[in-house]
């Protein structure tokens, strides 16, 4: 199985600042059809988890351009520009390529100071 | 609109059996892999098990495989998950969501499933 290794688990930040999380995986996410099935959830306290970013740096619909997904292969992150209040909330990345299982990241919780 | 609203969690003794169903609305549920993903309280997400648009294909993860069943009614837009000998570790909200690993953007709001004496 595909192991996803986020870090770190816990990002306190200011508003404003921006905040970076990583998400790395076991082996290379590139499928044989040339996607890379990497996707970014958003899950704040006491709801479902929202996709932010499918296939690595594609923004879904509604989502605020603070928000960007980036990297290739093994490595990828999740950037957010400038920290919003509406932002805290635990951070997972999901790989879709290698499944059965799909495997998330153990999840990192953003918090503001 | 898109909704998937998830029913049948509850509480129920360690060994017992329970049913979640999860009705689709909004998209062509026909079309679409569906998933469903859990919870545990405090815990992270999983990926529990998956099946194929017309049903013809099924995956579990490993903790489930003997013991959950996944299968889907398209005339009724539905999805089910029959959860038999379960576990106190199979405590969590359940959720189901659209795409073969819960990767397709859409997600009900849960249900809780607690395995307790």
């Amino acid at each position: 199985d595909v192991v996803m290794t986020q870090s770190p688990l816990s990002l306190p930040v200011t508003l404003g600042q921006p905040a970076s999380i990583s998400c790395r995986s076991s082996q290379s996410l590139v499928h044989s059809d040339g996607n890379t099935y990497l996707n970014w959830f958003q899950q704040r306290p006491g709801q479902s988890p929202r996709r932010l970013i499918y296939k690595v740096s594609n923004r879904d619909s509604g989502v605020p351009d603070r928000f960007s997904g980036s990297g290739s292969g093994t490595d990828f992150t999740l950037k957010i520009s400038r920290v919003e209040a509406e932002d805290v909330g635990v951070y997972y990345c999901l790989q879709g390529t290698h499944w059965p299982p799909g495997t998330f990241g153990q999840g990192t919780k953003v918090e503001i100071k | 609109e898109v909704q998937l609203v998830e029913s049948g969690g509850g509480l129920v003794q360690p060994g017992g059996s329970l049913r979640l169903s999860c009705a689709a609305s909004g998209f062509t549920f026909s079309t679409y892999w569906m998933s469903w993903v859990r919870q545990a309280p405090g815990k992270g997400l999983e990926w529990v098990a998956n099946i194929k648009q017309d049903g013809s294909e099924k995956y579990y993860v490993d903790s489930v495989k003997g013991r959950f069943t996944i299968s889907r009614d398209n005339a009724k837009n539905s999805l089910y998950l029959q959860m038999n000998s379960l576990r106190a570790e199979d405590t969590a909200v359940y959720y189901c969501a659209t795409g073969a690993v819960a990767g397709d953007g859409y997600w009900g709001q849960g249900t809780l499933v607690t395995v307790s004496s």
